[in-house]
């Protein structure tokens, strides 16, 4: 079955970076582009972007343009997002999504997402 | 950016209970996607392209909507239900999601 496993929790301090990896299994990984997905706490979803997983080239929604870099390992089926310059309001759970076309672009795979807390 | 507005922001049902959910954009959409998310979950594909149910979902869901209108019904609340349901476009860039509504048992 359809799996995207996500790393563990981070707790980091502002200023450092952070590396989230997604996992895909039980799918081919190139053929369905991986979008990426913010969740802060008590708070709704906010789109960060997708990667098209074939190419490897990356779009970003406009509030997630400069510090956030999304990239592929393709031989390990795994994306990653990588948060750089840490601030107190990039706490939060994120979620990586496979995007799947019915009629229209719907992420029907989800991972459990990973949290990262930024304190001093 | 197509902004989707989620109405009741919260509602409380009993068992049994009819319940519609709505999600208003400010402009036109041609398909709408829902999604439930449970407290401590990651958000499920629930109702795709406006009335198409995921597999495994219950029949008491169902979708409607066209153009600016769209809305997630339960014909009889059950206290599996209880859950955030969000809405989602990509009619048009960027992808935008609905603020959610969270749904709760009474």
């Amino acid at each position: 079955q359809i799996q995207l496993v996500q790393s563990g929790p981070e707790l980091k301090k502002p200023g450092e970076s952070v590396k989230i990896s997604c996992k895909a299994s039980g799918y081919t990984f190139t053929d369905y582009a991986m979008h990426w997905v913010k969740q802060a706490p008590g708070k709704g979803l906010k789109w960060m972007g997708w990667i098209n997983t074939y190419t490897g080239k990356p779009t970003y929604a406009a509030d997630f343009k400069g510090r956030f870099v999304f990239s592929l390992e393709a031989s390990a089926s795994t994306a990653n997002l990588q948060i750089s310059n840490l601030k107190n309001e990039d706490t939060a759970t994120y979620f990586c999504a496979r995007i799947y076309y019915y009629s229209s672009f719907v992420m029907d795979a989800w991972g459990q997402g990973a949290s990262v807390t930024v304190s001093s | 950016e197509i902004v989707l507005t989620q109405s009741p922001t919260t509602m409380a049902a009993s068992p049994g209970e009819k319940v519609t959910l709505t999600c208003r954009a400010s402009s036109s959409v041609s398909y709408m996607h829902w999604y439930q998310q449970k407290s401590g979950a990651s958000p499920k594909l629930w109702i795709y392209d406006t009335s198409h149910r995921t597999s495994g979902v219950p029949n008491r869901f169902s979708g409607s909507g066209s153009g600016t209108s769209y809305s997630l019904t339960i014909s009889s609340m059950e206290t599996e239900d209880a859950a955030t349901y969000y809405c989602q476009q990509w009619n048009s860039n960027p992808l935008t999601f609905g603020s959610g509504t969270k749904l709760e048992i009474k």
